[in-house]
Parts: structure tokens; sequence; C-alpha cells
């Protein structure tokens, strides 16, 4: 198995510009998620979602879009990259337990810059 | 909202030495609770986790106890290895797994 994985793992991108961040999983899960790190910040959540069809905003979802057509890919898209928007991006998948939260397994991360 | 503190580090120890990496939450209901480790230039590993009040994880030599009264969650290790350098993130979730908050991370490096 794969596990997570996420294209591209590097992008630069000029202010204005757009574009999709895709991340695949090959566990069967039912969560999926989109966090980005800064320093000294962790991670903050960005949008999830809770199945195939379904997304819901987390944290900080100013600027993002995303879209789960798949029960396997989780979209992220950027419509007018800005500076701030600098960050590196972790996807993360986790099953659905009925006795609660399970672990997430994380992607390597994308990072990308906004000039 | 819920949230999660812990030290920021970094922390910087030499081989063998005792390791405690201090969290504590704030949280409705009675979250899980978990400790995240990143090797450079890698996506974040679980590295243990309890979902009740005194459950104690443990992985890898790493222990910690879920401590409801004090609201905390604190990473220890008895002996560090040099190959323990990363940041350590604790993290809750609540019950539904469809909110988990990170903390900042700290920054642990283990000198030979």
């Amino acid at each position: 198995n794969a596990g997570v994985t996420q294209t591209p793992k590097f992008r630069v991108l000029k202010t204005g510009q757009s574009m999709t961040l895709l991340c695949a999983q090959d566990m069967n899960h039912e969560y999926m998620y989109w966090y980005r790190q800064d320093p000294g910040m962790g991670l903050r959540l960005i949008h999830y979602s809770v199945g195939e069809g379904t997304t819901a905003k987390g944290e900080v979802p100013d600027g993002y879009n995303v879209s789960r057509l798949k029960k396997q890919n989780f979209l992220l898209g950027l419509e007018s990259a800005a500076p701030s928007q600098t960050s590196v991006y972790f996807c993360a998948s986790s099953r659905r337990l009925a006795g609660g939260p399970n672990e997430q397994f994380f992607g390597p991360g994308t990072r990308l810059t906004v000039l | 909202g819920d949230s999660v503190t812990q030290m920021e580090g970094p922390v910087t120890l030499s081989e063998e030495a005792f390791l405690t990496i201090n969290c504590t939450y704030t949280a409705t209901g009675y979250p899980s609770l978990f400790w995240y480790v990143q090797y450079p230039g890698e996506g974040l590993q679980l590295l243990l986790k309890a979902t009740k009040a005194d459950d104690k994880g443990s992985n890898k030599g790493f222990e910690a106890t879920y401590r409801k009264e004090t609201t905390s969650f604190h990473l220890e290790k008895g002996s560090v290895q040099v190959s323990d350098s990363a940041v350590y993130f604790c993290a809750l979730s609540d019950n539904y797994g469809q909110n988990f908050v990170f903390g900042p991370g700290t920054r642990l490096s283990v000198l030979p």
C-alpha cells in the first residue's frame, strides 16, 4: 500500500495564479483532511470530508476550495493564490470507528511558495 | 473552542537523558488525545494515543497518561537517542473524528 500520497511535492506560484493539490489514499478511509503547517503555529485544519461527496470547513478555509468526488481522492484548490498562502500543505486520512476517532495517516506534504 | 498548549522548545538533550514534553488541553466533552512525531522532510506519524481518562499510551519507549483532573497529556521517555530528534505534536480529537486540534509542536534535538 502506498498510504497517503500528495501531488506535487513542490510548487512556486505567482500571486493570482490558481492550482490544485491532489491527495490520494488507498486505505479505503472515510475521512480526509487538508492542513497547512506554518512555523510556530502547528497544523491548522483547512477543510475536511467525512465521506464521498461531502466537505466541510475547518479552522482556516478562506481562499481554498475542496472536492471529494471519489472516496480515495481529496482535492484542494487555490483559485487566486496570495503570498499568505505560502506554506506546507498536508493531507491526512482516517477510518471511521464506532467507538471514536482513529489515528490520522499523513501524506509527505506539498511545499507551496507564492511570490 | 478546543485548544492544545505545549512547550514550544527547542529542547536540546544529551543522549540517554530523560525527556518530558508538557501538553495541556481545553476541550468540551471527553476528547481523545494523541502524540504525533514529524521527522525532517516527512509527514506526521502517530506516536501514541489515549482515548479516556487514566489511559496510558506507549510506543518506542515513549509514554503519556491521560490526566483529566489536570487536563494534561505529558510525553515522557526515560532515555532518549539521537534518532529521537524530531518535532513532537500533541493533539486532541472529539469523539466523532471530525475535529482534530494540534499544538504548535516541540522541536527536540538529541546530541551524541
